[in-house]
């Protein structure tokens, strides 16, 4: 689900399926992306990051798509593990007077055994 | 070796308390953060340190005082805060203190509860 509104999006998948998740953001001169991974009473945990001349790339069982057209990212997932379970947060970075992220509001992912 | 320590753990105090929270990381890293996370909720920017220099306060009560003693180190003082407070008190650190883009590195967080 999208990263927007107030509440936490949720998606739940099959262990071994592949997963979406999907973040709207804001600012059209955002010029780096993060993925972070948040586990329960854990910091955010760096998964995958794109800068913005690029559209896809690739790491180990993740992909990053970003369309700058509509400003979209998206984080696919393969194969996923029960391991994978987390509440992942998308990140755009922009310079006010230092790098800064602004977080979206994070997808709850479940993976069901 | 990309790791943040953050102490305490945990940390329990009352409204006239004074307490530190304590963030180092060890990797030469010129950028250092805080971030204040409520349940449910994104992480939300406090403080940027640049080259040890603040470089953005994003209009946090100045009950919050943070500090960098040196590039390794930051700290988060607290004085006289209130129980919306409570939260996990995140640092973050990111290798350019400058303009370069580059990951920025989180340390496992200090969950603060103020009674």
């Amino acid at each position: 689900g999208e990263s927007v509104g107030l509440h936490l999006p949720t998606l739940s998948v099959q262990e071994g399926d592949n997963s979406i998740i999907n973040c709207a953001y804001s600012n059209s001169a955002s010029d780096y992306f993060i993925w972070y991974k948040q586990e329960s009473g854990k910091g955010p945990q760096f998964i995958i990051d794109i800068r913005s001349n690029m559209d896809k790339r690739q790491g180990q069982r993740v992909t990053v798509l970003l369309n700058k057209t509509v400003k979209h990212l998206s984080l696919q997932i393969a194969a996923t593990q029960p391991g994978d379970s987390a509440v992942y947060f998308c990140a755009e970075n922009i310079f006010q007077g230092a790098q800064k992220l602004v977080f979206g509001q994070g997808t709850r992912l479940t993976i069901n055994p | 070796d990309t790791e943040v320590t953050q102490t305490p753990k945990h940390l329990v105090m009352g409204m006239t308390n004074k307490k530190s929270l304590k963030c180092e990381q060890h990797m030469g890293h010129r950028a250092m953060y805080w971030y204040k996370q409520k349940a449910k909720k994104p992480p939300e920017l406090m403080f940027v340190y640049s080259y040890e220099k603040l470089s953005i306060n994003e209009s946090v009560p100045s009950r919050f005082s943070p500090e960098c003693p040196n590039s390794s180190l930051l700290n988060l003082h607290l004085h006289a805060l209130q129980p919306e407070d409570s939260a996990l008190y995140l640092c973050a650190s990111r290798e350019s203190g400058g303009t370069g883009l580059d990951t920025q590195y989180f340390g496992p967080g200090t969950r603060l509860t103020v009674l």
